[in-house]
Parts: structure tokens; C-alpha cells; sequence
């Protein structure tokens, strides 16, 4: 079945460095790709998605590439900021069959910014 | 444009009584979504539904937990009876065609 795979946390960091953290998977045909961020005390919420090979998507200062050959989404960011203290999940959805709208996620990576 | 919206955001009871978790999904939306969150087993999905039609309850731990939802507008999760290892956060996200899920903020149950 379709699985996502995250880099394992928790990553620490200071302010102004730069960020990636990595996302792998394995599924049937051309799923969509996305990452969900996830603040203290709150629910997920989109922070940017992809849905063909090669595409880009961004938001925030975050970046991450539909990388078919490699079946890879990292997420990239070139200066972090304390407020972007938060867990990253990755996550797939194949729109097709009887799973289509089922995100399947990544585990989570925990994101701790120092001032 | 309101998001998702879930009640109550907490909710703290004794083992033994039922619990009843409620979500509004955005206007349009035609797929809605019940997970649970702990640190144990993070982010796992317990049903999901279709215009209003249960897809998936592979999820649904036991026969305790039972979801509904009888219109566009409104689902409920319920456990009964509620037990001590039931204490998690439960989210509820509405998506329309394009897969994207929008979340609530969660409910926070405690069960004594």
C-alpha cells in the first residue's frame, strides 16, 4: 500500500539556518503530494502541495519539489525563524479507486527554532 | 469563510460515560474525516465519509466508537463507553475534490 516516510526528529535548530527536512514514499500511480504544519494547540493546516512531477510548491519562505525519479518531497526553507517552531508532516493522497480523498501521512517531524 | 469548526475544545469526563465530539465541516465540502492524535501513536485516521456515506471505519478502534454523519453540515464521533486510554486529541477535516484536507482545532478529551 501507499506509505510516507519522514526523516526522524526532533530537529533543532537557530535562527537563520537553513532547514530541510526530508519525505519519501511509495505508492500506486501519480499520488499528489503535500506538507501540513502543525502549531502548538492546533489542528493541521496546508502549508504548501504539489500535484504532478516536478512541480513546485512554496509558501512561507518553505519550498519542496515533486522529485518522481526519487519518489521524494523534501522540504526546504532558506532561514528559519522561532515561529517556525512546529511539526511537519508529509502526506499523499491518490485520487483514484476506492481511497480517493484518504491523505496518507508521514509520522511527523518535530521543528525546534533557538533563537 | 468560518473553517472547520469542532465542539467542545475540551472535554474532561469519567471512564464509564459517553462522549460525544461534534464537527461542522466547511460549506461545499463533500468529504469529511475523524483522526485521533497522541503521542503514542500519533495522527491515526478512524473513518471517513462521502456525501455523507462511511467510506473507510477500518480505523474505528472498537465498537465503542461509532460515527455518524446525517447531513452535509454536521458528523458526531461518539464513544461509549469512554475508557482512560481514549484521552487524545481528536481532529475533524473536511476536503472537496482536490484532496485537500482543511482541519479543525481539535477536541482535547481527558477521561478520568
Amino acid at each position: 500500500g501507499d506509505s510516507v516516510t519522514q526523516m526522524e526528529g526532533p530537529v533543532t535548530l537557530s535562527e537563520e539556518a537553513f532547514l530541510t527536512i526530508n519525505c519519501t514514499y511509495t505508492a500506486t500511480g501519480y499520488p499528489s503530494l503535500f506538507w501540513y504544519v502543525q502549531y502548538p494547540g492546533e489542528g493541521l493546516q496546508l502549508l504548501l502541495k504539489a500535484t504532478k512531477a516536478d512541480d513546485k510548491g512554496s509558501n512561507k519562505g518553505f519550498e519542496a519539489t515533486y522529485r518522481k525519479e526519487t519518489t521524494s518531497f523534501h522540504l526546504e526553507k532558506g532561514s528559519v525563524q522561532v515561529s517556525d517552531s512546529a511539526v511537519y508532516f508529509c502526506a499523499l493522497i491518490y485520487a483514484g479507486g476506492t481511497s480517493y480523498g484518504k491523505l496518507t501521512f508521514g509520522q511527523g517531524t518535530i521543528l525546534t527554532v533557538h533563537p | 469563510d468560518a473553517g472547520v469548526i469542532q465542539s467542545p475544545r475540551h472535554e474532561v469526563t469519567e471512564m464509564g460515560q459517553e462522549v460525544t465530539l461534534r464537527c461542522k465541516p466547511i460549506s461545499g465540502h463533500n468529504s469529511l474525516f475523524w483522526y485521533r492524535q497522541t503521542m503514542m501513536r500519533g495522527l491515526e485516521l478512524l473513518i471517513y465519509f462521502n456525501n455523507n456515506v462511511p467510506i473507510d471505519d477500518s480505523g474505528m478502534p472498537e465498537d465503542r466508537f461509532s460515527a455518524k454523519m446525517p447531513n452535509a453540515s454536521f458528523s458526531t464521533l461518539k464513544i461509549q463507553p469512554s475508557e482512560p486510554r481514549d484521552s487524545a486529541v481528536y481532529f475533524c477535516a473536511s476536503s472537496f475534490q482536490d484532496g485537500t484536507q482543511h482541519f479543525g482545532d481539535g477536541t482535547r478529551l481527558s477521561i478520568l
